[in-house]
């Protein structure tokens, strides 16, 4: 079983701001994802990646970006956050398999 | 098209009994099939993972997996209140490419 790790767990900020959600990895998994995931929906995937400077988009358009710098990091940014971004966030890795481990999530809200 | 189907719910079913999910799927590609339990606010856990056709047991849990019939299940013995969550179940898509579709979950209630 993986660890990940996301931060902040809740985040409340005002229209326009940026903001970046982290997300880590101790197990040296090479696939890391990002999933959206609104109040009693299904899970979205946003953008993946599998391995260091490759990333991908999802299935789900998002105006957010990632990065893969370093294989355990896999941050999430919004340049300019607005209210319909309001939702759960969760992060995952999985190894060469495709079972995926989940991050504890982040909710934000855009005021 | 991808997409993966499941009866929302809810699923009420006594403590002590058998809850039965069921889950299908359109893309006949796919491999690996997964169930994870989500409780309210939570992220999802893996419970199952399954592969091949028939039935895989880790102890209170049974996934059963039938590729002609794109069909997943996922039985749940002697329910306890604590397996009260919405399970959702996962379908690799497109080959190889490692991508997971998720259903929108099934809520399953044990009435104690």
């Amino acid at each position: 079983e993986a660890d990940i790790y996301q931060t902040p767990r809740y985040l409340v900020i005002g229209t326009g701001k940026k903001i970046t959600l982290e997300c880590s990895q101790t197990m040296g998994h090479d696939k890391m994802y990002w999933y959206q995931q609104d109040p009693g929906m299904e899970l979205h995937l946003i953008h993946y990646s599998y391995g260091v400077n490759s990333t991908e988009k999802g299935d789900l358009s998002s105006e957010s970006t990632v990065s893969r710098i370093r294989t355990e990091h896999f941050p999430l940014t919004l340049e300019s956050a607005r209210p319909s971004h309001t939702s759960q966030y969760l992060c995952a890795s999985a190894t060469r398999g495709e079972t995926q481990y989940f991050g504890p999530g982040t909710r934000l809200l855009v005021l | 098209q991808k997409e993966v189907e499941q009866n929302s719910g809810p699923l009420s079913v006594p403590e002590g009994a058998i809850a039965s999910l069921n889950c299908t799927y359109s893309d006949r590609g796919s491999q690996s099939f997964f169930w994870y339990r989500q409780y309210s606010g939570k992220s999802p856990e893996l419970i199952m993972s399954i592969y091949s056709n028939g039935d895989k047991e880790d102890g209170r849990f049974t996934a059963q997996l039938n590729k002609a019939s794109q069909y997943v299940s996922l039985l749940i013995r002697d329910s306890q209140p604590s397996d009260s969550a919405t399970y959702l179940c996962a379908v690799t898509y497109g080959g190889a490419t490692n991508k997971l579709i998720f259903g929108t979950g099934t809520l399953l209630a044990i009435q104690p």
